[in-house]
């Protein structure tokens, strides 16, 4: 089975501090994903990366960064947090493009920003 | 830039009846994938169908079946004999054919009454 790990379930965080997320997937997937859950407005792309150092900007990147140094892994980066990225932030996994995989999810990472 | 609208923000349904959700998509392209995904209270997302848009045959998976309309661009879930386990919220995604990224709905909750 496809796993695919985000570091922490809850954080909580202040103004103005710099916040990683990390994610982890255990399948070779080319594809990495960070996205933003909020009610009534779905899941959001936020940046995505397609191979290892690779990363476009999703509908959303304004306030964060990303970071793929290896396959496996797809940091996020709140470079300096609000209140208003208090959130549900999910990341995925896929397979290239060019096959109709899905993509495979983490258990989310629920950030509270005070 | 493609759209995904889910009209129904709650949904009900009686167990061991059926429901249907509803997906419309804005999109120029002619080849692409359309998902159904399943997030239960516990968070992770999961895959509950898929459909590839090149093909007529709507896509089944036990109790879950589509009804995919492509000139109409609409994708809608169907499901019979609900379960109480049904219960979760509902994401429709998109992804274009030889496209990295995916694009989800706002979701519907589904909520199976004993």
């Amino acid at each position: 089975d496809v796993k695919v790990t985000q570091s922490s379930r809850y954080l909580v965080k202040r103004t103005g501090e710099k916040v990683f997320l990390e994610c982890v997937q255990d399948m070779d997937h080319e594809n990495m994903f960070w996205y933003r859950q909020d009610p009534g407005l779905g899941l959001r792309l936020i940046y995505f990366s397609y191979d290892v150092k690779m990363k476009e900007k999703g509908d959303i990147p304004e306030g964060y960064s990303v970071s793929r140094e290896k396959k496996e892994r797809f940091s996020l980066i709140l470079e300096s947090a609000s209140t208003n990225q208090t959130s549900m932030y999910l990341c995925a996994s896929s397979l290239t493009h060019d096959t109709n995989t899905e993509a495979f999810f983490g258990q989310g990472t629920r950030l509270t920003v005070v | 830039a493609q759209t995904v609208t889910q009209s129904q923000p709650e949904m009900s349904v009686q167990e061991a009846e059926t429901v249907t959700l509803s997906c419309t998509y804005d999109t120029s392209e002619s080849d692409y994938y359309l998902f159904w995904y399943k997030q239960p209270p516990s968070r992770q997302m999961i895959l509950v169908i898929r459909q590839e848009a090149y093909k007529q045959q709507n896509a089944t998976e036990n109790r879950f079946s589509v009804n995919f309309q492509k000139a109409a661009k609409s994708f809608s879930l169907k499901i019979s004999d609900s379960q109480l386990g049904d219960a979760a919220m509902y994401f429709c995604a998109y992804r274009r054919y030889n496209n990295n990224d995916m694009r989800f709905g706002a979701g519907t909750r589904l909520t199976v009454k004993p």
